[in-house]
């Protein structure tokens, strides 16, 4: 069973960029068939879909966060990441890595990783 | 963007209850739609897809129903282990979007 764990700062400064990456054993990423996605959710509030990569690099974001949004995939690590731009106090959220199926079933998550934007 | 809404957005429930969560989307979705079960401090869980189909290793005591714009989700003997937030999800088309959830607690 495929695993996901990420991982990266848990304190950005406002204006900076926010990078986690997200590991995934038990599988890879390059034999195909699944996306790897990012969700958030603000403390104490729903879930938000950033957007998701397939293993040959294609890409869609969340249109209310893609002028921001990089994801992108190290295949010889079986990592993929996110990047997101110019962050303020609205980004404080735990950020999750997700796979999907070819459906775009969600099949399973990370754990999360709380991020918290602040000076 | 595709609105899902969910009622009640809490309730209360004993142990062995027969509980129903009911989730809305602003357009027709087919059943292009998924159950999330979320504890405190975890990461969601996948409950059901197609909005009726198990995911492996979810008990059957969780059932999903519905087609279009209008389904619900229900567990038919509550459990201490069932007390959680559940979110529906459409992801019939981009991007997807999460219902605001249903927390469900201890009467």
């Amino acid at each position: 069973q495929v695993q996901l764990q990420e991982s990266g700062p848990g304190l950005v400064k406002p204006s900076q960029t926010l990078s986690l990456t997200c590991t995934v054993s038990g599988g890879s990423i390059s034999s195909g068939g699944y996306y790897w996605s990012w969700i958030r959710q603000h403390p104490g509030k729903g879930l938000e879909w950033i957007g998701y990569i397939y293993y040959s690099g294609s890409t869609y974001y969340n249109p209310s966060l893609k002028s921001r949004v990089t994801i992108s995939v190290d295949t010889s690590k079986n990592q993929f990441s996110l990047k997101l731009s110019s962050v303020t106090a609205a980004d404080t959220a735990v950020y999750y890595c997700a796979i999907l199926d070819t459906a775009m079933v969600t099949l399973d998550w990370g754990q999360g990783t709380l991020v918290t934007v602040s000076s | 963007d595709i609105q899902m809404t969910q009622s009640p957005s809490s309730l209360s429930a004993s142990v062995g209850d027969r509980v129903t969560i009911t989730c809305r989307a602003s357009q027709g979705i087919s059943n292009y739609l998924a159950w999330f079960q979320q504890k405190p401090g975890k990461a969601p869980k996948s409950l059901i897809y197609a909005a009726s189909s198990l995911q492996s290793g979810v008990p059957s005591k969780f059932s999903g129903s519905g087609s279009g714009t209008d389904f619900t989700l229900t567990i038919s003997s509550l459990q201490p282990e069932d007390f959680a937030t559940y979110y529906c999800q459409q992801y019939n088309s981009y991007p997807l979007t999460f219902g605001p959830g249903t927390k469900v607690d201890i009467k």
